[in-house]
């Protein structure tokens, strides 16, 4: 256990629908990614924030997906009129100062 | 942008045996590397990193890594392999600027025979 907490950690749901994933980092953690990892590929970075501000957002992050972390601590991932292609587990992340990236267990999404 | 290769998709051992895994990056500035570890079920984990300083690099459960600059590489090695290495691992990048994202290969899948 790294500390950095996801719910839920699994999601089904059907094309269409919205879903919302959240991520608790370590507390003093003011750093926190999103990365997307699907079958057989290493993670890919999404978004991150350094407290409350989102500062980087990859080209991976279409229209459909907005994230946030209103009070610099938790963060959320939602993913609107979700498609087949979202499929794919969810890594939230932390870091705190010049130190290595802290993984939570992530978040796995199937879309039918 | 960064790119990650790693040679090897699966890795088959047997106990004792030594272990090397490749790992090279394409980036043209200053770079700090990484090599993470997933085991069945579990998150991902730190095995070691390279920020600066002596290129050897001494991880966790008797792994190491070695960074050589002018080949850009950064291979994962381990004397003597054992049954419990079974694990994806995973070599990643980041820039040594602000941003810090990381920039993953695709992974090795290591299995290890008793």
């Amino acid at each position: 256990d790294t500390g950095v907490s996801q719910d839920p950690r699994h999601k089904i749901t059907k094309r269409g629908q919205n879903v919302t994933f959240r991520c608790d980092p370590i507390s003093e953690h003011n750093r926190l990614y999103w990365y997307r990892q699907t079958l057989g590929q290493g993670p890919e970075f999404l978004t991150y924030f350094q407290n409350e501000a989102q500062l980087e957002k990859s080209r991976l992050l279409s229209d459909r997906f907005s994230a946030e972390r209103p009070k610099g601590s938790f963060s959320t991932l939602e993913i609107q009129r979700t498609e087949q292609g979202d499929s794919a587990m969810y890594l939230c992340a932390s870091l705190a100062g010049h130190n290595e990236q802290f993984f939570g267990p992530g978040t796995r999404l199937t879309v039918l | 942008a960064q790119s990650v290769s790693q040679h090897n998709h699966h890795v088959i051992l047997s106990e004792a045996a030594s272990l090397e895994l490749g790992c090279n990056y394409s980036y043209g500035g200053t770079v700090n590397l990484f090599w993470y570890v997933q085991y069945p079920g579990q998150h991902l984990q730190l095995l070691l990193k390279y920020f600066s300083g002596d290129p050897l690099v001494k991880g966790i459960k008797g792994f190491e890594a070695e960074f050589i600059k002018s080949k850009f590489s950064f291979n994962l090695r381990k004397p003597s392999v054992q049954w419990s290495d079974t694990a994806e691992y995973f070599c990643a990048v980041s820039s040594s600027g602000s941003a810090r994202q990381l920039t993953f290969g695709s992974g090795t899948q290591l299995t290890v025979l008793p």
